[in-house]
């Protein structure tokens, strides 16, 4: 594919679950960043991997946000036990090395029952 | 205060109007100056890239940076019906490897 893609494009789920969003990057993008996006809000930085250096995560907003990333592949953002507030548009981004410009996914929209 | 000051709006013109959008910073390390187009439902798409101070042109769009009063906008002239998103400004100290801050967007509506 020519752009970043993100699944599920849609996710519903209730209070207290685990739920699983996967990006998948432009190839050859070595950086690749989460978001989030809640309703009329900007964006929320989560998570950034850079190649092989650890990953900032100074925005993910408790301990049960995690992400992963293998390599310069697919990336998993996970929310344990969610809750209501977590419902939101969850964006993935990639760019090149060296050059700002960011390649956004259309998002998953999270809602949390 | 936010590094990032953005009116989130929402504003809305006429057709053919020239449009104005304005960001605010607090962080003079920035060098990198972006506008962001997000239609609805839809993820964020790069517009316009600026280094430093200065004003670029791309067809109907006009970004200019102010590093002295920490100011940047996006004009848009002959404003359109297509032209109906949000715009978030972006900004960044640095190529690759420093976090990009986003302003929260304006939600722009142009009325045919």
């Amino acid at each position: 594919g020519a752009g970043v893609s993100q699944s599920p494009s849609n996710k519903v789920t209730e209070k207290g679950k685990d739920v699983e969003l996967r990006c998948d990057p432009i190839s050859g993008h070595t950086a690749l960043y989460w978001y989030r996006q809640r309703l009329g809000q900007g964006l929320e930085f989560l998570i950034y991997f850079q190649g092989n250096s650890a990953p900032d995560k100074s925005g993910l907003p408790s301990d049960r946000f995690s992400a992963e990333r293998t390599g310069e592949s697919v990336s998993t953002l996970t929310i344990q036990r969610t809750q209501q507030e977590d419902s939101a548009v969850y964006l993935c981004a990639s760019r090149v090395a060296g050059v700002n410009e960011q390649f956004f996914g259309p998002g998953t929209r999270l809602t949390v029952l | 205060q936010k590094e990032v000051e953005q009116d989130p709006g929402p504003l809305s013109v006429p057709e053919g109007a020239i449009v104005s959008l304005n960001c605010t910073y607090s962080n003079s390390a920035f060098q990198y100056f972006m506008w962001y187009r997000q239609y609805s439902r839809k993820g964020p798409e790069l517009l316009m890239y600026t280094y430093s101070s200065g004003n670029k042109e791309d067809g109907r769009f006009t970004a200019q940076v102010d590093k002295s009063s920490k100011y940047i906008s996006l004009f848009i002239r002959d404003s359109q019906p297509s032209d109906s998103a949000t715009y978030l400004c972006a900004m960044s100290a640095g190529s690759g490897g420093f976090k990009t801050i986003f302003g929260a967007g304006t939600r722009l509506f142009v009325k045919a």
